[in-house]
């Protein structure tokens, strides 16, 4: 299947650890990659090629990815990490797959 | 500073038909994958269309195929999406975004969006 399925939604306080998973048939064996969008905002890159941080990105978001599921860490949560995020992967026969979106909210 | 700005979007009639452009700033705009990215209201992302960096190839969702062409101009920075056969369900926010590979994409630098409305 080229579905790729997240958690709508995932509540964590502030300095704890948030772990959002996208789950899809093949996901272990292609590079998955994430993105944060604010309200109101255009999507930003945070993880891609599995585990890789763009520049600027804090330190804070990681990523893995095995068997069926990739998975957003950030530790130490912080109130402007409150957002949407969309794993996103590639198949070869659907072409661009998104995840449906997980909303983290940061109580 | 990286920049992508598409323009327009606007409300068009079920069956009809709107162009989309994008232009790009501060990047060798020939070097790089472009894409549309939509985003209906209150939805998550959904891809639309992407071409190659010398526009060798391009690339649909199911759900636009046919009814889409995307195209890009080098010499111009720009990206363009071409929208036919409009239908309700292809109401949202479209998004030009960059991608420095194809296979597999990850798109590094977004626009702001241009909001296309179908509806009578």
């Amino acid at each position: 299947s080229s579905e790729l399925t997240q958690p709508p939604s995932v509540s964590v306080s502030p300095g704890q650890t948030a772990r959002i998973t996208c789950s899809g048939g093949k996901l272990g064996h292609k590079n998955a990659c994430w993105y944060q969008q604010k309200a109101g905002q255009s999507p930003v890159l945070v993880i891609y090629e599995d585990t890789m941080r763009p520049s600027g990105i804090p330190e804070r978001f990681s990523g893995s990815n095995s068997g069926h599921t990739a998975t957003l860490t950030i530790s130490g949560t912080q109130a402007m990490d409150e957002a949407a995020y969309y794993c996103q992967a590639w198949d070869s026969s659907a072409g661009v797959v998104f995840g449906g979106g997980t909303k983290l909210t940061v109580l | 500073e990286v920049q992508v700005v598409e323009s327009g979007g606007g409300l068009v009639k079920p069956g009809g038909s709107l162009g989309l452009s994008c232009v790009a700033s501060e990047f060798t705009f020939s070097g790089y994958t472009m894409n549309w990215v939509r985003q209906a209201p209150g939805k998550g992302l959904e891809w639309v269309s992407s071409i190659t960096s010398s526009g060798s190839y391009t690339f649909y969702a199911d759900s636009v195929q046919g009814r889409f062409t995307i195209s890009r101009d080098n010499a111009k920075y720009s990206l363009y999406l071409q929208m036919n056969s409009l239908r309700p369900e292809d109401t949202a926010v479209y998004y030009c975004a960059r991608a420095p590979n194809w296979n597999p994409p990850h798109f590094d630098s977004w626009g702001q969006g241009t909001l296309v409305i179908v509806s009578s």
